[in-house]
């Protein structure tokens, strides 16, 4: 079983949905959680980090359920230029930092 | 643009073959991680670099090594490559061990053939 599992898609969504990806994590011993995107063939980037309050910024929402070991992204009123794969991360305890991907879930949103 | 920047872009090489990719950390990051992915796959941590030790490594054979310079840069190499290296290799500079946001380069896409 992968450490950080998220369902590939790909989502194909019109301008103006709200579009929700999922993430769950394997280790309960986990220390920091982030959205990432990665644009078709460039680098990721940091999209937002995920606090167990649960944050926003703008139109994203990220949601930490530690219980669960579940987290989530909320994109609301999609743009054409949200087209990316959002990546799921994890730190877990003891890792020297390294970060710890998802596999990552593609979105498409049509004009 | 992240500051960080990499070479080659791109490379082609044949089984068998050695590798070097270089890595030039933004300014003042004393830490790099280099991680690598697959098509369709996120990217998979192999080692990390502060201050010109190794400070972590993932699940990848010895024949993948690096370098960190007092500058900062660092060097992957790949020796005996396999079909299987064939991948975007992704550099990533950040303060002190990986404290804060990392910052990744457009990273090197080797082709193995």
């Amino acid at each position: 079983r992968k450490e950080v599992e998220q369902d590939p898609g790909p989502f194909n969504v019109p301008e103006g949905a709200t579009v929700a990806f999922n993430c769950t994590y394997s280790n309960s011993a986990s220390q920091s959680f982030f959205w990432y995107r990665q644009d078709c063939r460039k680098e990721p980037k940091l999209l937002m980090s995920v606090y167990s309050s649960g944050n926003e910024d703008g139109r994203f929402t990220a949601q930490l359920n530690r219980a669960s070991q579940y987290i989530s992204l909320l994109i609301r009123d999609s743009k054409l230029s949200d087209s990316a794969t959002y990546l799921c991360v994890v730190i877990f305890s003891g890792s020297a930092r390294q970060l710890t991907f998802g596999s990552g879930t593609q979105l498409t949103v049509l004009p | 643009e992240t500051g960080v920047t990499q070479s080659p872009t791109h490379l082609i090489k044949t089984r068998g073959q050695q590798v070097t990719l270089r890595c030039s950390s933004q300014s003042g990051h004393n830490t790099v991680s280099w991680y690598q992915q697959a098509l369709g796959q996120g990217p998979q941590f192999i080692f990390q670099y502060y201050r010109e030790e190794e400070n972590g490594r993932g699940n990848f054979p010895p024949r993948f090594s690096g370098l960190q310079f007092p500058n900062y840069s660092s060097e992957l190499n790949v020796n005996a490559l396999e079909l299987d290296d064939s991948a975007l290799y992704l550099c990533a500079s950040s303060l002190d061990r990986g404290k804060g946001e990392l910052f990744f380069g457009e990273g090197s896409r080797l082709t193995v053939l």
